[in-house]
């Protein structure tokens, strides 16, 4: 089925510990989006990358760092995780200037911080 | 600052009344907003958008109204339907580097059978 495709889907980590969430998307986008949900926070724009070999910060960058490995794939890195980042990741693509802008999200990563 | 604010973090309709989710904004450079439904353990789905130039926009059973002077949308659902039962989220568009949406923090709608 066309989609995003996140990996994986839940992961519990240690503090300090160091990983990868991995994200695919098979429908030909552009752009792509890292978002973090939090109870009650609603959905906040972590990185974007409007194209391939471009990244650029969003709203939550800190603690964080992106690669757009080509134009199928744009990954997140926590490289020394902390409680704060305990969340649920979504990753997003979308068909870039083309009405109705809508992002097609994957579904998601759950991440738990000790 | 929050620029795209959901006020009712839940709603309990019941079946085959009307639903009615509301959002406000601050952003006046928003060009375009949308709707996103999300059920548990799944990401968010798009559902329906309007362009700002536009006062009404109607898929089906979903109906999208923007007030631009009082810078509010709503989103009505008619007949509301048990698989309705979610939360929305509203989303503007800014036009910015790669149609950088931000969104609100989201409704739970609750139809009760």
């Amino acid at each position: 089925n066309a989609g995003v495709t996140q990996t994986p889907k839940f992961q519990v980590l240690k503090t300090g510990q160091s990983m990868t969430l991995q994200c695919a998307q098979d429908m030909n986008h552009n752009s792509m989006y890292w978002y973090r949900q939090d109870p009650g926070m609603g959905l906040r724009l972590i990185y974007y990358s409007a194209s391939e070999g471009t990244t650029d910060k969003g709203e939550v960058p800190n603690g964080y760092n992106v690669s757009r490995l080509n134009k199928r794939e744009f990954s997140l890195r926590l490289e020394s995780a902390a409680p704060s980042q305990t969340s649920v990741y979504f990753c997003a693509s979308s068909e870039r200037g083309r009405p109705p802008y809508g992002y097609t999200f994957g579904s998601g990563t759950r991440l738990t911080v000790v | 600052d929050q620029q795209v604010k959901q006020n009712s973090p839940s709603l309990s309709v019941q079946e085959g009344r009307i639903s009615i989710l509301n959002c406000d904004y601050t952003n006046s450079m928003f060009d375009y907003f949308l709707w996103y439904k999300k059920y548990p353990a799944e990401g968010p789905t798009f559902l329906i958008s309007i362009s700002s130039i536009k006062d009404k926009n109607e898929d089906g059973r979903f109906t999208v109204f923007l007030n631009k002077s009082a810078k509010h949308l709503s989103l009505h659902i008619v007949p509301s339907q048990p698989g309705d039962s979610a939360v929305y989220f509203c989303a503007a568009r800014t036009g910015g580097g790669a149609d950088g949406l931000t969104f609100g923090k989201g409704t739970h709608l609750i139809i009760q059978p």
